[in-house]
Parts: structure tokens; sequence; C-alpha cells
């Protein structure tokens, strides 16, 4: 069964600390994207990659970091340098859109990360 | 920069009624308009999409209707049932770009029994 798995589901974190999302998929699909969900805000591109050991900056990447050593894998860093993380963090990946007109994203379940 | 932008932010309809959600886009680079459904607590899941093409696309009782000159497109879910009760995303992506996704704030949409 493909698909992409995000873990954990929540996540603490305490002021000053690092932590690391985790994003798997079995989909062989090629780009691999990391959204924010805030309440009334939709989803916000944090960062994406399209190929391995290769990624690039979305609209909100200040206080994060992410790397794409593996075509299935793509973690995300939430560094001390995020002021507000707490949030719902989605994971997404896609083909690239070639000549297929195939472009929807799938989704992982979520990690939701709070600070304590 | 909200390059997508959806109205209403809530919307609650009656079982079997028709659920509207509008959305307009700036850009007119935007060459795909998907729609995403999303649950509590889940990722959101592909409902529906549509290339700027086409003004109509039927799926179900999920209904897409583009109007390109007004940069704006929408979401009819018909005969409206209190499963359908989730919260609804349009998004936008330029293929040229990559295919990144700019999505709508959202609508949360309650069907009443």
């Amino acid at each position: 069964d493909g698909g992409i798995t995000q873990s954990p589901k929540y996540l603490f974190r305490k002021e000053g600390q690092n932590v690391t999302l985790s994003c798997e998929q079995n989909l062989n699909h090629d780009a691999m994207y990391w959204y924010r969900q805030d309440p009334g805000q939709g989803l916000r591109l944090i960062y994406y990659s399209q190929i391995v050991n290769d990624f690039q900056k979305g609209d909100i990447a200040e206080g994060y970091s992410v790397s794409r050593e593996k075509k299935e894998s793509f973690p995300l860093t939430v560094t001390s340098a995020q002021k507000n993380p707490t949030a719902f963090y989605l994971c997404a990946s896609s083909i690239l859109p070639g000549s297929s007109p195939v472009r929807g994203y799938t989704f992982g379940s979520g990690t939701r990360l709070t600070v304590v | 920069q909200q390059q997508v932008k959806q109205s209403p932010q809530s919307l609650i309809v009656q079982k079997g009624g028709i659920s509207i959600i509008n959305c307009a886009y700036e850009n007119t680079a935007f060459d795909y308009f998907p729609w995403y459904q999303q649950f509590p607590g889940k990722g959101p899941a592909l409902l529906i999409a549509i290339r700027p093409d086409v003004s109509e696309k039927k799926e179900g009782r999920f209904t897409i209707s583009f109007n390109k000159s007004a940069k704006q497109f929408s979401l009819h879910i018909m005969d409206s049932q209190p499963g359908d009760s989730a919260t609804y995303f349009c998004a936008a992506s330029i293929k040229a770009a990559g295919n990144k996704l700019t999505f709508g704030g959202g609508t949360r949409v309650l069907v009443k029994p």
C-alpha cells in the first residue's frame, strides 16, 4: 500500500530545542514538500525538493531546515530560530509535472508540534 | 501576499443542499487548480482538479466551475451529506515553476442532518 508516513503524530518541543519531523514516501515520487498549517491561514510552503540532494526555500523557510539524502525521505528540522513553531506540519509528494497530466499531491497525516 | 483568496471561511448547509465555495486568484500564470478535502487531524486529500482550458468539470456530486476572464473558480457540492463536513481548500500551481501549490485559506463546511 503506497503512501506517505509522517512521524511522530504529536511532538512537544521545549524552548531553545531543535526537533526533527520525519517524512517517508513509497510512491516513487520525485518531488516532496513541507507545509505548515495554522488555523484560518491555509497551508504555507516551507521547503520543497524535486531531486535528491537538492531543495529550495518556500514562502516561510526561516527557522527551518531540510535534507534530501534519499528519494524516499525528506525530514524537516524546526530549529530554535523559529519563534512560533506551534502548528500542524504536513508533508506531501508528487510526480514532477512533465508529460503526465497528473499533478496532484499526496499528503501525509501530519505532525502536530507544540512548544511547552 | 495571498495569491489565492477563498470564501467563505465557514459554511453551514442542510443535508441535501448545495455547498458553494469560491476562490479568486491573481497570477494569470497559474495552470492547475485543485481542490482538497481535509478532515480533522488528517492530511488533505485531492478531491477534484481543473485546468484553465476547461470551464467546468464534474465528478460525482462535486463540480468545479472555472471563469478564466474573472480569475475565479468555485466548488459546488451537490446533495450535501453529513459525511461531507470537512475543511475544503482551493489551490493553484504553475507547471513551469515546479508545480508548487499555493493554497487558499480554507472553508469549514458543516452539513446538518
